[in-house]
Order: C-alpha cells, then structure tokens, then sequence
C-alpha cells in the first residue's frame, strides 16, 4: 500500500524556521496536504495544493514541493505552533496520510 | 457556518458492529461535490483515513479495512453512517468525520472541516 514517510520528531527553538518533509512515490503527481494537530483537537488545514496557505493561516506557513518530497516551512516559529503535523496525499488505492510529525518547539 | 459532529457508543465489545453517525450543518449534502469521509485516530498513533461519500452517492473505502466498512448517507437528517463490523481492541480510536473540500483534484480529496471527534474503546 502507498505511504508517506515522515520525520518522527522535528526541534527548533522559538524564532526559527522550522521544515517537515513528507516523502512519497506519487507525490510527483498527487498534490500534498498538512494538518496541524494539537492535542486533544481535530486536525487543522495549514497547506492544500502543495503550497496554498488557507484564509485565517498565518503567513509564516508555507509549503513547496520538488520531486518525490514535499516540506512543509514554519518560519519563525512560535510557542503556539507545538503540535503534531499530518501530510495527506492520494494514489489509485485512496487517500493516504503521513506517520506525523512531533514539533517541539524548545 | 460549517459543523460537523460525530456521535456513537463509547464501548463496544470485540466481534460486535460499530455504528458512528456524523451530523453535518451548514452546508447540503445533496450539494453538488460535497463529500463526508470518515478517519480514526488510535490514541498515540497517526491519523487513518477510512472512507468517504460523495453528494452523486460516489464511495471509496480504505483497502485494507474495505470489507468490513460501510458508509451511506441520509440527506434529509444531513448524516453519514459509517459500520465497522468485527471490532477488535485494534480499532479503538478516535473517530472523526471530515468535509471533503468542493474542488478535489483528480482522486486527491482534502478536508477544510472536522468534527470534533468520537473516542470508541474497543474492549470486552
């Protein structure tokens, strides 16, 4: 079955950019999603298309994309942006999402 | 304003079926391309999609979970029905259900809206 790898755990200190990759075979052909989650909450939409922020996303969340990996860019990184980051992608078989990724912001 | 709320047992016993119902408001699901999916959450562990319904009644279910999951809708209450059959201690989760955002791209969906979430406990 298709899967998304990601980094179990990212650490940056507040001020910092901050970058979670996601890779996949189809992502060359698929867009890419990312989900904030922090605890207790449902996930979030922080990044659709690859690199489209959503109305009410701070500017300092970004996304691109280059080959098999997509990467999602926190700059500046805040206290509040601890949580748990999702990518979301497709193949043929269905919708598919990442291990997650730990952002601890030290 | 756009909600989504999940609702269900709590606990249910292994080999029994799992009934979730998701009430959606503000918005139809006769809509043209709206869809519902439904993803689980076991606690600790990473988001699962496991199926989705579509306005045109379109339905995709996760592979691995395919033969034991049923998704339907009823428009008039505006909810979809997710059945699990056979639940095992494996299946404890959070069960969340999600809208499918209006412009899908190809067979990629994304969710702009979530529910809150179900915990369900899997055991006996």
């Amino acid at each position: 079955s298709y899967e998304l790898t990601q980094p179990p755990s990212v650490s940056v200190s507040p001020g910092q950019t901050a970058r979670i990759t996601c890779s996949g075979d189809a992502l060359p052909k698929q867009y890419a999603y990312w989900y904030q989650q922090k605890p207790g909450q449902a996930p979030v939409l922080v990044i659709y298309k690859d690199s489209e922020r959503p109305s009410g996303i701070p500017e300092r969340f970004s996304g691109s994309s280059s080959g098999t990996t997509v990467t999602l860019t926190i700059s500046g990184v805040q206290a509040e942006d601890e949580a748990d980051y999702y990518c979301q992608s497709a193949d043929s078989s269905g919708t598919v999402f990442g291990g997650g990724t730990k952002l601890t912001v030290l | 304003q756009v909600t989504l709320k999940e609702s269900g047992p709590v606990l249910v016993k292994p080999t029994e079926t799992l009934t979730l119902t998701c009430t959606v408001s503000g918005f139809s699901l006769s809509n043209a391309r709206m869809g519902v999916s439904w993803i689980r959450q076991p606690p600790g562990k990473a988001l699962e999609w496991l199926a989705h319904i579509f306005s045109n009644d379109e339905k995709s279910y996760s592979t691995s979970l395919k033969s034991r999951l049923t998704i339907s809708k009823d428009t008039s209450k505006s909810q979809v029905v997710l059945t699990m059959t056979n639940m095992d201690p494996v299946d404890t989760a959070t069960y969340y259900c999600a809208r499918i955002h209006p412009s899908r791209v190809g067979a990629t969906i994304w969710f702009d809206y979530w529910g809150q979430g179900t915990l369900v406990t899997v055991s006996s």
